[in-house]
C-alpha cells in the first residue's frame, strides 16, 4: 500500500510565479488536509477538502492561494505570484473517513517550496 | 480557543538520558483527541500516539511512554534511555472532536530533542 504522495518533494519558484503542489492520497482516502509549516515553526493548518468540495478552508490565506481536489486525480494547491514569505514545507493528510476516532490523518513527505 | 503550547524549544541530553517532552493544550471541546508526531532531520512526519478525551490511561509502547493529565490539560512524552536515532523535532497537537469537528490538527511549536552519543 502506497503512503500519501507528494510532489515535486522540492520546488524552487522566482517572485512572481505560480506554485502548484500536488498531492495523490492513500488508496481509499477521500479527505484531504494541507497544512503549512515556516521555517523553524510548527505546522498550521491551512485547508481541509473532500473529493469535489472544500469543507474548511479558515487557514488559507485570503489571496494568492487556493485549493482543489478533484473527482479524478490528486488535490492541489495552488499559490499564484508567490512571494519569498510564501518558502515553506508544505504537508498533505490523507484520511479514510470524516473526522473521528477511528480515521487517523496520514502525512505525505511534503513538498519544500523555496521562493528566490 | 484551541492551543498546543511546547515551552521546551531546545533539549540537549547523553545518549541513555530520560528526557520528558512537555505538552500544554487549551480546548473548550469536552471531546478532543492529542497527538504526537515525530519530525527527524529528513522533514517527514511520523505519526507516534493519538489519545482520546475520554481515556486517560498511560501508555507505555517500548522505551516511549505518555502521561496524560486532564487536570492539567498536560500530555507528556517520555523517552527512556534515549538513543542518538530520537534526535528529531516533536510535534504535539490537538483535534476537537465535537459535531463542527473538521478533524484539522492544531499543532504546538514543536520540541527539538538532541541526544549526543
Amino acid at each position: 500500500n502506497a503512503g500519501v504522495m507528494q510532489n515535486p518533494r522540492h520546488l524552487v519558484r522566482r517572485r512572481g510565479q505560480e506554485a502548484r503542489l500536488r498531492c495523490s492520497p492513500m488508496k481509499g482516502h477521500s479527505h484531504v488536509y494541507w497544512y503549512r509549516q515556516l521555517p523553524e515553526e510548527g505546522l498550521k493548518f491551512m485547508v481541509y477538502l473532500q473529493k469535489e468540495n472544500i469543507i474548511d478552508e479558515s487557514g488559507m490565506p485570503k489571496e494568492r492561494f487556493s485549493a482543489e481536489f478533484p473527482k479524478e486525480g490528486p488535490s492541489i494547491l495552488r499559490i499564484q505570484q508567490v512571494v519569498r514569505g510564501d518558502s515553506a514545507a508544505y504537508f498533505c493528510a490523507s484520511s479514510g473517513g470524516p473526522p473521528g476516532p477511528y480515521n487517523e490523518q496520514f502525512f505525505g513527505p511534503g513538498t519544500r517550496l523555496t521562493v528566490l | 480557543a484551541q492551543k498546543v503550547t511546547q515551552a521546551q524549544t531546545e533539549i540537549s541530553v547523553v545518549e541513555k538520558e530520560d528526557v520528558t517532552l512537555d505538552c500544554v493544550y487549551e480546548t473548550r471541546d469536552t471531546t478532543y483527541y492529542l497527538f504526537w508526531y515525530k519530525q527527524p532531520p529528513s522533514g517527514e512526519l511520523v505519526f507516534l500516539i493519538r489519545r482520546n478525551s475520554f481515556d486517560e490511561q498511560n501508555e507505555i509502547s517500548g522505551r516511549y511512554s505518555w502521561n496524560f493529565q486532564k487536570s492539567t490539560s498536560s500530555f507528556n512524552f517520555t523517552i527512556t534511555a534515549s538513543q542518538v536515532v530520537d534526535s528529531a523535532v516533536y510535534f504535539c497537537a490537538l483535534s476537537n472532536g465535537g459535531s463542527s469537528n473538521t478533524g484539522k490538527l492544531i499543532f504546538g511549536q514543536g520540541t527539538t530533542l538532541q541526544v549526543k552519543p
